[in-house]
């Protein structure tokens, strides 16, 4: 069993659609939990990171660690075509674990 | 700020022959750093984690003699893949830290493709 779950999808939405995204993980250790966003061929650009259970917001994302059901998830408000990317999840228990990546595709 | 560069961005070697990718932190000094192996719609791996003037840490099954890591200062990193094979053909990603903690904030570079023929 993989320490992070992520489904790949692809993940295809009209442009405006709220977008969740969600990893889960079976290790109770990790304390940091991150998502980036990584274009095609590009490297990853940090999106969002939180370290308790709740609710972070920044603009149109929102991250949601709920540690009890060792459940993550990105939510995107009124998604654009350039969200276009994969969306990874990444925890950190001393070294940052990814999950696989979802591919995300905004049609406009 | 916090800018990490990668160069090359491509490389198409030969199979048997040695590849150096570099890694360099732009505007800030990176304690650590760190490559990362990402083959096609999978996931970032881990190979190795780097601090400047000590010997990297190779996750397992990363062969260290393959692998070269050198850290030389605090804004550059070298990887060299030698007698690079087929199988090492990959998408090579750097990542740099300013603190001496791993899971304090990972700045990525834009990647190396290498295609070894």
């Amino acid at each position: 069993q993989k320490e992070v779950e992520q489904d790949p999808g692809p993940l295809s939405v009209p442009e405006g659609a709220i977008v969740s995204l969600n990893c889960t993980y079976s290790n109770s250790a990790f304390q940091y939990f991150m998502w980036y966003r990584q274009y095609s061929r590009k490297g990853p650009e940090l999106l969002m990171y939180t370290y308790s259970s709740g609710n972070k917001e920044d603009g149109r994302f929102t991250a949601q660690v709920d540690k009890s059901s060792k459940y993550i998830s990105l939510f995107i408000r009124d998604s654009q075509p350039s969200d276009s990317a994969t969306y990874l999840c990444a925890m950190a228990r001393g070294k940052l674990i990814f999950g696989q990546g979802t591919t995300l595709q905004v049609k406009p | 700020g916090a800018v990490v560069s990668q160069h090359p961005s491509r490389v198409i070697c030969k199979s048997g022959t040695s590849v150096k990718i570099e890694c360099r932190s732009l505007d800030f000094q990176a304690t650590t750093m760190f490559w990362y192996r990402q083959f096609p719609k999978q996931s970032l791996m881990l190979m190795a984690t780097s601090n400047e003037g000590s010997k990297a840490t190779y996750e397992q099954g990363v062969e260290k003699d393959k692998f070269l890591i050198n850290h030389a200062s605090l804004t550059l990193s070298t990887l060299t893949v030698t007698s690079a094979h087929p199988e090492d053909s990959s998408f090579y990603i750097c990542s740099a830290s300013p603190g001496l903690v791993p899971h304090n904030e990972q700045f990525f570079g834009p990647g190396t493709r290498l295609t070894v023929l």
